[in-house]
């Protein structure tokens, strides 16, 4: 079962890159990594996606190790609107059933100006 | 284009009282979810559903039942409320199984 570790928060200043590690140990060879920012009261907005390497898309970039045994989420120049929750999800439910989907416990990320 | 939408938006049940939450996305998406988070917790998946008329349970689905209603509807049922089903819920939805899911607004449930 993949399950995720996150660290609790971290703190970073405007306009700098935050970089956000996932630890996953167990993935199976068939999971994907799948990144998700939450806001106070609202529900998780999708941010990024990817099974291995490097994929990039306009608001970040996802680093994926050859033993995906980790991911690390980077957000570049970030602003106080991206003071959030960040959730690294693991698995695939598809394969491997709705019972090995797996979010992380998250990391708060707060942006000082 | 709504998205994902969820009623109640808020409610407070007895313990023992049943109630239903709704669920309706409008992208044409084949997957739906309910999942649970509790405060200062990650989200749990409660239920999936693959397709219309198939659902399967995920890491938390004692005291719940789901019924996926049509390709647009997924509804989360308590038959009988415990205090510690107290938590945030919120469906989602993806075109793919797991892949990029739309959330909605959420239901916040208080059981006393």
């Amino acid at each position: 079962l993949a399950k995720t570790t996150q660290p609790i928060s971290m703190d970073s200043y405007e306009g700098q890159e935050v970089n956000i590690t996932c630890s996953h140990n167990n993935i199976a060879t068939n999971d994907y990594i799948t990144w998700y920012q939450q806001f106070p009261s609202q529900g998780p907005r999708f941010i990024i996606q990817g099974y291995k390497t490097k994929v990039t898309n306009e608001v970040a970039s996802l680093f994926i190790p050859a033993d995906r045994k980790s991911s690390t989420l980077s957000l570049p120049r970030v602003s106080l609107s991206d003071t959030a929750v960040y959730y690294c999800l693991v698995g695939d439910i598809y394969q491997t059933g709705a019972n090995n989907l797996f979010f992380g416990t998250g990391t708060r990320l707060t942006v000082i100006p | 284009n709504a998205g994902v939408t969820q009623t109640p938006k808020f409610q407070v049940l007895k313990t023992g009282q049943s109630m239903t939450l709704q669920c309706a996305q409008d992208m044409n998406h084949n997957s739906m979810y309910w999942y649970r988070q509790d405060p200062g917790m990650g989200l749990r998946l409660i239920y999936y559903s693959a397709s219309e008329g198939t659902t399967d349970k995920g890491e938390v689905p004692n005291g719940y039942n789901v019924s996926r209603l049509n390709k647009r509807e997924f509804s989360l049922r308590l038959e009988s409320a415990a205090p510690s089903q107290t938590s945030v819920y919120f469906c989602a939805s993806s075109e793919i199984p797991g892949r990029e899911q739309y959330f909605g607004p959420g239901t916040r449930l208080t059981v006393t």
